[in-house]
């Protein structure tokens, strides 16, 4: 299995530009997970899907930031529009939907807000 | 909400000697999964062990255990003749076992450094 695959794996902008990231979890994971990693903040959950549904988007910082799962293998975080910091790695995770199972991470994409 | 707290920013081992990450946490649930990840400076998070409450037994993965005190709320990483390899941050997590895959609630996260 490739593991889950995020694009890109750099992502450098201005502010005010739209930012997409992207995501494809391990086939046959029905559960995935959007984190942000920062120095100040750590690793937070900003949302997760169950079979493509959003379950839980109390983590993401405000309507600047939209997530999609239109079908079992592709996601989609768009910041709209960015700003300086929303500089972060930005990681997706897939797994297996009851709680025992792991979380499997994508290499993550890292962030740059000019 | 829960919480997770590792109190040592940064660890500091010889190569080949045993060293202890620590992590407590705040629960009120009393059915949950804890982990710990490593992220090498690759920044790809890896999954290092798992330990579920209901389970008496501490965890084991070859060089790596842990000591697990649920009455204290403790999850601590005893990592067992150190290599190089071993260099990373460490994160601690905790996972509900309620219904739903929720996400992880991430410590802040030990750098583990070996001296060769």
């Amino acid at each position: 299995d490739a593991g889950v695959i995020q694009s890109p794996r750099h992502e450098v902008t201005e502010m005010g530009q739209e930012v997409t990231l992207r995501c494809k979890p391990i086939s046959g994971h029905n559960s995935l997970f959007w984190y942000r990693q920062t120095m100040m903040r750590g690793l937070e959950l900003l949302i997760y899907f169950n079979n493509n549904v959003p379950i839980d988007d109390s983590g993401m910082p405000e309507d600047r930031f939209s997530a999609k799962m239109p079908n079992a293998s592709f996601s989609t975080l768009k910041i709209q529009p960015s700003e300086p910091r929303d500089s972060a790695v930005y990681f997706c995770a897939s797994s297996l939907p009851q709680g025992k199972n792991i979380q499997y991470f994508g290499a993550g994409t890292r962030l740059s807000v000019l | 909400a829960q919480t997770v707290t590792q109190s040592q920013p940064e660890m500091s081992v010889q190569e080949a000697e045993t060293v202890t990450l620590s992590c407590t946490y705040d629960t009120s649930e009393s059915d949950y999964y804890l982990f710990w990840y490593k992220q090498p400076p690759s920044r790809q998070m890896i999954l290092v062990i798992r330990q579920e409450a209901y389970k008496q037994q501490n965890a084991t993965e070859n060089r790596f255990s842990v000591n697990f005190q649920k009455a204290a709320k403790s999850f601590s990483l005893k990592i067992s003749d150190s290599q190089l390899g071993d260099a990373a941050m460490y994160f601690c997590a905790y996972r509900s076992a309620r219904g739903g895959a929720d996400g992880l609630t991430f410590g802040k996260g030990t750098h583990l450094i070996i001296q060769p």
